[in-house]
């Protein structure tokens, strides 16, 4: 199964801060990588798809890149409630052997 | 509104069985792939089973191949795990979710499964 590896796995940071999360492949997944959302007692909920195209109703403050085994997710200025925990998932041999990377957490410094 | 509900979540002993269930609403459920997702407390996000819109294909994570089964019945727009052979490791939230081109874009609030003595 593909191995998808989140740096760092916490992060502080502040309001207004540029700030970048990384995950990474262990085989060359093309661009079939989404990014999501997870706050405390909540259901995840995607922001992006295809590594770098933005979910219909997300802030375009969010936004993704990469291909291949690197990826990134960057919130250009952080808001209050971007504090959360970000998840990658790809899905390269969709429908099956999907696997998601261990989470970052974002806390407020 | 687009809504997915699940339910059927409880305590189990381990070796027992436990069927939920995952309502759809404010969209074409028989068109889309359906899913369901675990995390286990405090853990992170499993990918567990994945459905074909008519049924016709299924395909499950390594840890519960022949012990849980996905199915849909799309007159009710409704998914369902039934899950036999319970063990400690699957203590989690069930969240069901519809999958679009891979990436799961709408899901449920979850449903608490607990397997202990």
């Amino acid at each position: 199964a593909i191995q998808l590896t989140q740096s760092p796995s916490s992060l502080s940071a502040s309001v207004g801060d540029r700030v970048t999360i990384t995950c990474r492949a262990s085989q060359g997944i093309s661009s079939a990588l989404a990014w999501y959302q997870q706050k405390p007692g909540k259901a995840p909920k995607l922001l992006i798809y295809d590594a770098s195209s933005l979910e219909s109703g997300v802030p375009s403050r969010f936004s993704g890149s990469g291909s291949g085994t690197d990826f990134t997710l960057t919130i250009s200025s952080l808001q209050p409630e971007d504090f959360a925990t970000y998840y990658c998932q790809q899905f390269n041999s969709y429908p099956h052997a999907i696997t998601f990377g261990q989470g970052t957490r974002l806390e407020i410094k | 509104e687009v809504q997915l509900v699940e339910s059927g979540g409880g305590l189990v002993q381990p070796g027992g069985s436990l069927r939920l269930s995952c309502a759809a609403s404010g969209f074409t459920f028989s068109s889309y792939w359906m899913s369901w997702v675990r995390q286990a407390p405090g853990k992170g996000l499993e990918w567990v089973a994945n459905i074909k819109q008519d049924g016709s294909e299924k395909y499950y994570v390594d840890s519960v191949k022949g012990r849980f089964t996905i199915s849909r019945d799309n007159a009710k727009n409704s998914l369902y795990l039934q899950m036999n052979s319970l063990r400690a490791e699957d203590t989690a939230v069930y969240y069901c979710a519809s999958s679009h081109g891979g990436a799961f874009d709408i899901w449920g609030q979850g449903t608490m499964v607990t397997v202990s003595s």
